[in-house]
């Protein structure tokens, strides 16, 4: 399977801790975004990477959030001392880059806060 | 306003009928847009990807970009059962290499 792998689907956490969510794109894409869906609402943008650069990150919460594509390894987004606000589906894209190249998602991580 | 706006219906449709699913957008800066399809606990999956105005036709699907208006639309000739699912609209000014902004999404079913 070529396409966009996500991991864990599904995880569950307790107030406090840290939640680590990881992205490996598809083959060829050094481009990764992150978006958020809560329920009843649309995908929100989140950060754009690329290698070891983070692009554009409008869409981060200021604090707890952080995001990293190093030069070896998936994608991670990270969130620490969670909240049940956090609870939502995680999805993350990839492209090629380049105006003409959509994105592709991944099936998304499932974050539950306890 | 809302950048993007999409009747998040539900939408019921018998077999065989023709779906039209539409957005309205305020940003003129919006040249790509996409339709994305999203199957419960799934991610969503790119259906069409157009630039500019027009129209693109892909099997049963066709999708119509009209700038002028700001509107876009999506419809699905001959609908079966399997095209029950969550239709995503979304654009943005570059395409593939920015974020994306998207509709809330519209629940269509198609029945037996």
């Amino acid at each position: 399977n070529a396409g966009v792998m996500q991991n864990p689907r599904h995880l569950v956490r307790r107030r406090g801790q840290e939640a680590r969510l990881r992205c490996s794109p598809m083959k060829g894409h050094s481009h990764v975004y992150w978006y958020r869906q809560l329920p009843e609402e649309g995908l929100k943008f989140m950060v754009y990477l690329q290698k070891e650069n983070i692009i554009d990150e409008s869409g981060m919460p200021k604090e707890r959030f952080s995001a990293e594509f190093p030069k070896e390894g998936p994608s991670i987004l990270r969130i620490q001392q969670v909240v049940r606000g956090d609870s939502a589906a995680y999805f993350c894209a990839s492209s090629s880059g380049g105006a003409g190249w959509p994105q592709h998602f991944g099936d998304g991580t499932r974050l539950s806060i306890l | 306003q809302k950048e993007v706006e999409q009747d998040p219906g539900p939408l019921s449709v018998p077999e065989g009928a023709i779906v039209s699913l539409n957005c309205t957008y305020s940003n003129s800066a919006f040249q790509y847009f996409m339709w994305y399809r999203q199957y419960s606990r799934k991610g969503p999956e790119l259906l069409m990807y157009t630039y500019s105005s027009g129209n693109k036709e892909d099997g049963r699907f066709t999708a119509q970009v009209d700038k002028s208006s700001k509107y876009i639309s999506l419809f699905i000739r001959d609908s079966q059962p399997s095209d029950s699912a969550t239709y995503l609209c979304a654009m943005s000014p570059q395409g593939g290499s920015e974020k994306l902004v998207f509709g809330k999404g519209t629940k269509l079913t198609v029945n037996p």
